[in-house]
């Protein structure tokens, strides 16, 4: 089943302008991870954030993890047409679970 | 570069036939993972191997196999008895099944003919 669930399901944003993407999932987890993935290509792991944490930072992105309310968010900041993806969250549980990947939020950014 | 393969690009398979997916990765990860990925969806985990010669079903393994005979590799099967393969099949690793972020590779699209 899948454990993390993005919204929007698609965001259409004009160059410059800030992307922000919501998580949820529904067990408490040990961490949260962000991956991008370009049309017909793999995925390219983005952040992880661990359960003790509650924000961090890489280059123009953000991610903030409330674990009371089972969320996390994703922000682009100062975004560029390169940033034009699919954008998946996956949560991780401990033990032989791995990851679960959400469906994703796919994100256009608009020249 | 290290990092990890997937061949061929676009496979195609006739009603019936099995196809076998290639997944090599020379980044020395013990752990490595097959998902598949339908239209507009996440990613479903059809099997993980933790270390050589050992190997568990994910969520969705029916009709699909595999082997973990060497560190590097790990094919995937794609038997007739899996009733819908058509889908985009990614291969991933990790340095272990831990907190650790996956590695992915480009995919293989299977269709059937």
């Amino acid at each position: 089943s899948q454990q993390g669930e993005e919204d929007p399901q698609a965001l259409s944003i004009q160059e410059g302008e800030n992307a922000t993407m919501n998580c949820s999932y529904k067990t408490s987890i040990n961490n949260l991870q962000w991956y991008r993935q370009n049309s017909g290509r793999g995925l390219v792991h983005l952040i992880l954030i661990r359960s003790n944490e509650r924000e961090k930072h890489s280059g123009r992105l953000r991610v903030t993890l409330d674990t009371s309310k089972k969320s996390s968010s994703l922000l682009i900041t100062a975004s560029r047409a390169a940033d034009t993806a699919s954008y998946f969250c996956a949560t991780e549980r401990g033990g032989a679970d791995g990851l679960t990947f959400g469906k994703g939020t796919h994100l256009i950014i608009q020249p | 570069d290290g990092g990890i393969t997937q061949s061929p690009k676009y496979l195609f398979r006739k009603e019936g036939q099995n196809v076998t997916l290639s997944c090599e990765q020379n980044l020395n990860h013990d752990a490595m993972y097959w998902y598949r990925q339908d239209p507009g969806q996440g990613l479903r985990l059809i099997y993980y191997s933790q270390i050589v010669n050992d190997f568990q079903k994910g969520d969705i393994a029916e009709g699909y196999s595999v082997s973990r005979e060497k560190k590097e590799s790990f094919p995937l099967t794609v038997t007739s008895a899996q009733k819908n393969p058509t889908a985009f099949y990614l291969c991933a690793s990790s340095i272990d099944r831990g907190t650790q972020p996956q590695h992915f590779g480009d995919g293989t699209r299977l269709s059937i003919l």
